[in-house]
């Protein structure tokens, strides 16, 4: 079965510093996985994808994201975090090659201070 | 593109009655649809994924028959809360995928609240 953990609930970084948001997956194939950022009272934003390919994936906003296949991890990550970076972000994950659902963590919410 | 509405964008009800959520595919045929339920400070959980023409398939403990879900046309799901109750209050949030697409467009969901 497929799983996706996002160990920490909260992440805390000061305005211009940069930021890791931490996702590791479960998969029995190979993985699509996703990163998507939700503000208050709104649905999901994408923000970016790894199907294959490079493991660094760039996406909106200025964020990134490196899959990790030896450590099963997909790590969002920003050189210069910004106030209004701050949301609810969510890592996801679905087999490759199959009809199935995505799988959603739990979620980390991103605190950025001025 | 790829853009997904959901109608309404909020909605409270009476206890009993019945509520439904329209969730459309704006540019693009969306062969299969899912419904997520979303509480406070939570993740978004999976209801059901809706293929068009056919039957929704609902995740475990889902009530089939309180969470109606038809998926009529490839750019048209609903979902029907049927006799709501309060403990129904949530935030309902649909996607949609087009045939043979990896990824799920999602809607700007749904407030519930059945008072």
């Amino acid at each position: 079965a497929q799983s996706v953990a996002q160990p920490e609930d909260q992440v805390n970084v000061a305005e211009g510093n940069p930021l890791t948001v931490k996702c590791t997956y479960s998969v029995s194939g190979n993985p699509y996985l996703f990163w998507y950022v939700q503000y208050p009272n709104r649905g999901l934003q994408f923000l970016l994808k790894y199907i294959t390919g490079d493991n660094l994936v760039k996406g909106s906003y200025g964020f990134e994201a490196e899959f990790n296949k030896s450590q099963t991890s997909f790590h969002l990550k920003k050189p210069s975090a910004l106030v209004s970076d701050s949301a609810l972000y969510f890592c996801a994950v679905r087999d490759y090659g199959s009809a199935s659902k995505i799988i959603f963590g739990s979620g980390t919410r991103l605190s950025i201070r001025p | 593109g790829a853009v997904v509405s959901q109608h309404p964008s909020w909605v409270i009800c009476k206890s009993g009655t019945s509520v439904k959520i329209e969730c459309r595919s704006l540019d693009f045929q969306a062969t299969t649809m899912f419904w997520y339920r979303q509480f406070p400070k939570q993740s978004l959980m999976l209801m059901a994924t809706s293929n068009e023409g056919s039957k929704a398939t609902y995740e475990q403990g889902v009530e089939k028959d309180k969470f109606l879900i038809n998926h009529a046309s490839l750019t048209l799901s609903t979902l029907t809360v049927t006799s709501a109750h309060p403990e129904d209050s949530s935030f309902y949030i649909c996607s949609a995928s087009p045939a043979g697409g990896a990824e799920q467009y999602f809607g700007p969901g749904t407030r519930l609240t059945v008072t």
